[in-house]
């Protein structure tokens, strides 16, 4: 069974652009979490989706949004980039809602210059 | 806000067992205690998790004190490839994982 792939695995923006990261799970698995991780920060959720609907968010600006699309299928896009923006992307898969046991893809790095 | 507390760095030698310690002081009645890991530069790779009986799979064990308020990752015979950085994690039905800085392991050859 094929993991968790991401698209594209690295990012060069600049400042004031937006971006779209993709985000494909493991076959069968409906739930998908974003992850962004930072040398400072650490490792810090940033939403969920199930059934095309957020389900859960974390603390970041509205800058931040994603969707799901009706195959599970995830994007994430950030506006308005800043430099602090620069960062490990991590999407997360799961069977569902609430299921803590999640599968984790390689992560797109992006550089915010 | 951290609900673990985990030593930040440890080493241990190859084929021997590494024991890596986890203090979960305010854990709930429904709370379970996950263990993930991250290599350098991959996702984080789930490991195991239990509530309150010691759990064993075909990467760790982990065992649960009585009071539930901490918890050891047992990696039987250590290997170069377990060097990674293991996050000690406290979720009910949550799927947002809080993932504090993790402890540090270093197999030595």
């Amino acid at each position: 069974k094929a993991g968790v792939t991401q698209t594209p695995r690295y990012l060069i923006k600049t400042r004031g652009q937006q971006v779209t990261l993709s985000c494909s799970p493991i076959s069968g698995h409906r739930s998908v979490s974003w992850y962004q991780q930072t040398p400072g920060q650490g490792l810090q959720f940033l939403f969920e989706y199930f059934s095309e609907t957020q389900r859960n968010k974390g603390n970041f600006p509205g800058r931040f949004s994603g969707r799901q699309f009706s195959n599970s299928r995830s994007e994430m896009n950030v506006s308005t980039l800043e430099l602090g923006d620069s960062a490990l992307y991590l999407c997360a898969s799961s069977l569902g809602q609430g299921v803590i046991e999640q599968y984790f893809g390689p992560g797109t790095r992006l550089t915010v210059t | 806000d951290a609900k673990t507390t985990q030593p930040p760095s440890m080493d241990c030698a190859e084929g021997r067992a590494a024991n890596l310690p986890c203090n979960h002081s305010t854990i709930s009645g429904n709370e379970y205690v996950y263990w993930y890991r991250q290599i350098h530069s991959q996702g984080p790779q789930y490991i195991i998790h239990g509530l309150k009986n010691n759990e064993t799979n075909e990467m760790a064990s982990l065992i649960i004190t009585e009071d539930r308020k901490s918890s050891t990752l047992i990696l039987p015979h250590a290997t170069l490839r377990d060097t990674a950085v293991y996050y000690c994690i406290v979720n009910g039905a949550n799927s947002k994982l809080t993932f504090g800085k993790g402890i540090t392991l270093s197999v030595r050859p």
